[in-house]
């Protein structure tokens, strides 16, 4: 099985920046996704990790740590449509991923 | 493009009755999945389907049925439907591969009585 552990909710200020963290344990680790849900939408792809270290995509930012079991994702200037869900899903062997419950982000003014 | 639509988006179904929601998608995608959302539980996969004419039970697939009769349809089943099954259910596909990136569909929010 995976266990999946992300913060449940999390706050921050309009034009700040914030990191999202995932710790994970899976076995036959291959790969992390990222995904973004806002409420009452489906969620969609942000960022596909499979070695170690940061990638950036515009204002964000997904960093993996294989060994550690870690992944986080960094958001910069942060806008109020910022304001969602954030889904780490650690992928194993040739099983379907599964998704962390998510860490719902309120951007204030 | 439409990409990944579903049907209904909205139902109300009585215990015991039973329904099935269709999901349709039109980017010649392999893989499709059907999960459903429960608030605090995250997605949770139901079933999957990798091709046409397959069909594996995923995480939570007591109480439900699928069919990949199509390439382009994975349908879900409830034969019976149970209070416990409201939820919201979405559909998702994507290219070959578990490590490809997913397309969800925007859902169907069903209650069931």
């Amino acid at each position: 099985g995976q266990n999946i552990d992300q913060p449940t909710e999390m706050t921050a200020t309009e034009g700040a920046i914030v990191q999202i963290n995932c710790t994970y344990q899976t076995s036959g680790f291959n790969g992390l996704f990222w995904y973004q849900q806002h409420a009452g939408e489906a969620p969609t792809f942000l960022s596909y990790n499979v070695l170690d270290g940061l990638e950036e995509k515009g204002r964000f930012s997904s960093f993996l740590s294989r060994s550690k079991g870690y992944s986080y994702l960094l958001l910069k200037e942060l806008q109020m449509k910022d304001s969602a869900s954030y889904l780490c899903a650690p992928g194993s062997g040739n099983t379907p991923l599964v998704f962390g419950k998510g860490t719902r982000l309120s951007v204030i003014a | 493009n439409a990409g990944v639509t579903q049907t209904p988006k909205f139902r109300v179904l009585k215990t015991g009755q039973s329904m099935t929601l269709l999901c349709a998608q039109d980017m010649n995608h392999e893989y499709m999945y059907w999960y459903r959302q429960d608030p605090g539980m995250g997605l949770r996969l139901i079933h999957y389907s990798v091709g046409e004419g397959t069909t594996a039970k995923g995480e939570v697939p007591d109480g439900y049925n699928v069919s990949r009769l199509k390439k382009q349809n994975f349908l879900l089943g409830l034969e019976s439907a149970a209070p416990s099954q409201t939820s919201v259910y979405f559909c998702a596909s994507s290219l070959r591969g578990v490590r490809q990136p997913q397309h969800f569909g925007d859902g169907t929010r069903l209650s069931i009585l």
